[in-house]
């Protein structure tokens, strides 16, 4: 199984700040995702990359931007975190030839 | 977009017998319908998945059926146990973005 990390594991952050989450993959799979999921709503697309430097919207963008500095890393990025925005994100990898996302552990953000 | 109707939201069910999970999709393109298995605290996992060339897959005592026409799909347990108590997500791909679309869930108690 594809091995998918993310940091930090837990974050608590204030209103209005800047908060960066990041996800590493070591399996060498170019597509890469954001979900977050909340109680009712399963898990939603935030942003997906195809590769190193590429980034596409998903289908909840508002508020949030994505960097693929590398096939390895893919971070999300909350310029102006919103109490909304408390939840748990997920990052997930998956080979472009294969179907299969791999997810990582989750990251809980409470933003206060 | 793709749009997944996930029901029930909530199965109860006695130790030794059956669940079944029945999602539904919109895009007529999509191919490739994965179903993830979410235990409390965790990430979520694949548990089995079906392409759109098949109609039926079996695993270890889950079953997927796959029905175009009707652009559904279904999950089944069989002989189900305390540790099948989880929360389960099926999904959608089209063939157009290769995103997958989820479905918000069904939390699945086995009571012993």
């Amino acid at each position: 199984e594809a091995a998918v990390t993310q940091s930090p594991r837990n974050k608590v952050a204030v209103t209005g700040g800047k908060v960066t989450l990041s996800c590493n993959q070591t399996n060498n799979h170019n597509n890469m995702y954001w979900y977050r999921q909340d109680t009712g709503h399963g898990l939603r697309l935030i942003h997906y990359s195809y590769g190193a430097g590429s980034t596409e919207k998903g289908d909840i963008p508002d508020g949030y931007k994505a960097s693929r500095p590398s096939q390895e890393n893919f971070s999300l990025i909350l310029e102006l975190a919103t109490p909304s925005q408390t939840s748990v994100y997920f990052c997930a990898s998956g080979d472009v030839n294969q179907d299969t996302q791999y997810f990582g552990p989750g990251t809980r953000l409470l933003v206060l | 977009g793709e749009q997944v109707e996930q029901l029930p939201s909530i199965l109860r069910v006695q130790e030794g017998s059956s669940a079944s999970i029945n999602c539904t999709y919109e895009n007529s393109a999509s191919n490739y319908f994965p179903w993830y298995k979410q235990e409390p605290g965790e990430n979520p996992k694949l548990i089995i998945d079906i392409r759109s060339n098949m109609e039926r897959k079996q695993t270890q005592g889950l079953i997927v059926l796959l029905d175009k026409k009707a652009k559904r799909f279904s999950l089944h347990i069989t002989d189900t146990q305390p540790g099948d108590s989880a929360m389960y997500f099926c999904a959608a791909r089209g063939t157009n973005t290769g995103k997958l679309t989820f479905g918000d869930g069904t939390v699945l108690t086995v009571k012993p």
